[in-house]
């Protein structure tokens, strides 16, 4: 099966500007997340998505980082304005809606520098 | 909120050797603790889990074991080889939301 795909693999801003990224989960999967991971660190959980509806944001600085879900498949995350401390890399995962929790399928993510 | 910890932050092996990661979690209520593994600049990838349930997991060389009273779970990596040179980061969910550990840099040399 396809894995998830997320674009675009690299991008360089200067602070301040706005970037926006993509992500398709993997066919099927209802539970997509969004992740941040700073070099030398665990990824941290931005927002997580089941269907449409947001499960959990409580990480998400929603000052500046916006994301949605429309129709239950695509999502985007957006970072407007962006500070030199958002470099990172930008991880999408999905994984199956279940009673108990269920392996999540990692994106290869997008490098995010912030000049 | 859910608190992991991992140690060590780097370890270094000889080919052949066993290698232990161990991790402490803070939610009682935790139930699923998966293993990652994350190679230079790639994804990270599902390598073994354990549920509340069940004191340990096998899976041919790597093993888990966890210990629901003192909140730890470790990842044990026997026979080692260069290929198992990556990233290992542990994690824990009380329903589906991951928090992972720092990770721990194994290095295994020839």
């Amino acid at each position: 099966e396809a894995g998830v795909a997320q674009s675009p693999r690299y991008k360089i801003i200067e602070k301040r500007q706005s970037v926006a990224f993509w992500c398709n989960p993997i066919s099927g999967h209802a539970t997509l997340y969004w992740y941040q991971q700073i070099l030398g660190q665990g990824p941290k959980l931005l927002i997580q998505f089941q269907n449409n509806g947001v499960v959990d944001d409580s990480q998400l600085p929603k000052d500046r980082f916006s994301a949605e879900r429309l129709k239950g498949v695509d999502s985007t995350l957006k970072i407007q304005p962006a500070k030199l401390e958002d470099s990172a890399v930008y991880l999408c995962a999905s994984s199956l809606l279940g009673t108990s929790p269920n392996e999540q399928f990692f994106g290869p993510g997008t490098r995010l520098t912030v000049l | 909120g859910e608190n992991v910890e991992q140690h060590p932050s780097t370890l270094s092996v000889q080919e052949g050797d066993s290698a232990v990661i161990k991790c402490t979690y803070s939610d009682s209520a935790s139930n699923y603790f998966p293993w990652y593994k994350q190679e230079l600049g790639k994804r990270p990838q599902l390598i073994i889990d354990i549920r509340s349930n069940v004191g340990e997991k096998k899976d041919q060389r790597i093993a888990v074991t966890l210990n629901k009273t003192a909140k730890h779970f470790s990842l044990h990596i026997t026979e080692t080889q260069p290929e198992d040179s990556a990233v290992y980061f542990c994690a824990a969910s009380g329903y589906s939301t991951l928090t992972f550990g720092k990770g721990t840099m194994l290095l295994v040399s020839p």
